[in-house]
């Protein structure tokens, strides 16, 4: 079956670095992608990766290793307002959108 | 600014009485796809359109039902909600490229409370 893992919550500092992982297991792979969602709202695009590597936007980087099914979303200098939940989604080989339930992330002052 | 438009983002409604969300986009774009999302789980597919073609997902109930009469419309009919139909359901638009689907983007989403 396929498959997408994220830690269910994770805790950080105001100011500090987090980094959340994304392991996968599809049937092919079109690409790897980040969303944001805020607690009631609908998830906002953050980041696209197909290639392996690193991909630089703001403060915010996306991590991709095709051969290791695995990804990571890495948060630096973190404000209040970036708590809310991070989506790790998979593009299989039928372009089908596989979707992980997401990880919460808490920000401490 | 072109966009993903959700009615009602709140709606209520009775056990087994039909009720129909409404998803309109400026963004021209030709896949629109309707997702129920429970708290803290993710966001579920329930079908989808290429242009006119309908696509249903193969898990999705008959309870739910799907018209879209244009591009820049798309409705989604619940034709008799219980209680574990109540969710939000996020609508989505993307372009659909040579190589497949490009990026979705999400309207705000309609919370459904079923009393």
């Amino acid at each position: 079956g396929q498959n997408i893992d994220q830690p269910t919550e994770m805790t950080a500092t105001e100011g500090a670095i987090v980094q959340i992982n994304c392991t996968y297991q599809t049937s092919g792979f079109n690409g790897l992608f980040w969303y944001q969602q805020h607690a009631g709202e609908a998830p906002t695009f953050l980041s696209y990766n197909v290639l392996d590597g690193l991909e630089e936007k703001g403060r915010f980087s996306s991590f991709l290793s095709r051969s290791k099914g695995y990804s990571y979303l890495l948060l630096k200098e973190l404000q209040m307002k970036d708590s809310a939940s991070y989506l790790c989604a998979v593009t299989d080989s039928n372009y089908q959108l596989i979707w992980g339930a997401g990880t919460k992330l808490i920000i401490k002052p | 600014d072109a966009m993903v438009i959700q009615n009602p983002r709140y709606q209520v409604t009775q056990f087994g009485k039909p009720v129909t969300l409404s998803c309109s986009q400026t963004l021209n774009h030709n896949v629109m796809y309707w997702y129920q999302q429970k708290s803290s789980q993710a966001p579920k597919l329930l079908f989808h359109y290429y242009d006119k073609d309908f696509n249903n997902e193969a898990d999705t109930p008959d309870n739910f039902q799907s018209r879209r009469p244009n591009t820049s419309f798309c409705f989604l009919d619940i034709r008799s909600p219980g209680l574990g139909d109540a969710a939000m359901y996020l609508c989505a638009t993307s372009t659909s490229r040579a190589q497949g689907p490009d990026t979705q983007y999400f309207g705000p989403g309609t919370r459904l409370t079923v009393l």
